[in-house]
């Protein structure tokens, strides 16, 4: 079965420091592992996706995400954090072989950035 | 392109009343999705569709109809609300459903069921 764990339910960092919201998953066949981001009364918005290929990938407003296969884990990452960070963000997977329906949500990280 | 959009955005409801929660989309997207969203938890899918006249149950689809009429719209209806649907709902649209495509999502609907 999938699943995707995101251990921490929030994230406090100081601005200019480097953050990291993780993520863990499990599916069947190869992973496709998507971030969100969902800013207060809104929806969530796409932020980066691994596919294949290059283990770093890099997404919008300055974020990337690091998969390990081997650790299963795809963490989210930003070298230097800023204010307008903190919103709400969510891992989400889907197997190789899974149908339109079958992706599958983390319950989200609160990343908390403090001036 | 105005992207995935919904309406309402606050709705308060009386148990045993019904409604409707719309939702349209201008990316000629064919597939569709309803979530709903509850504090603490990830997303869960209510249903989706895969083009205009084809919807499916997701994962949470007891209380929910759908139906796909046109390729933009998407409407939900809940018949007899009751208090466990207060919740988020969230549309969200995806250019085919091949697992590397993003979702896109609309901004959502507040429904408070009393």
């Amino acid at each position: 079965a999938q699943s995707v764990a995101q251990p921490e339910d929030q994230v406090n960092v100081a601005e200019g420091n480097p953050l990291t919201v993780k993520c863990t998953y499990s599916v069947s066949g190869n992973p496709y592992l998507f971030w969100y981001v969902q800013y207060p009364n809104r929806g969530l918005q796409f932020l980066l996706k691994y596919i294949t290929g290059d283990n770093l990938v890099k997404g919008s407003y300055g974020f990337e995400a690091e998969f390990n296969k081997s650790q299963t884990s795809f963490h989210l990452k930003k070298p230097s954090a800023l204010v307008s960070d903190s919103a709400l963000y969510f891992c989400a997977v889907r197997g190789s072989y899974s149908s339109a329906s079958k992706i599958i949500f983390g319950s989200g990280t609160r990343l908390s950035i403090r001036p | 392109n105005a992207g995935v959009t919904q309406t309402p955005k606050f709705r308060i409801l009386k148990i045993g009343q019904s409604m409707t929660l719309q939702c349209t989309q201008d990316m000629n997207h064919n597939y569709m999705y309803w979530y709903r969203q509850d504090p603490g938890m990830g997303l869960k899918l209510i249903y989706y569709s895969v083009g205009a006249g084809i919807t499916d149950k997701g994962e949470v689809p007891n209380g929910y109809n759908v139906s796909r009429s046109t390729t933009e719209d998407f409407p939900l209806r809940l018949e007899l609300a009751a208090p466990s649907q207060t919740s988020v709902y969230f549309c969200a649209s995806s250019y085919s459903a091949h697992p590397d495509n993003e979702q896109f999502f609309g901004p959502g609907t507040r429904l408070t069921v009393l």
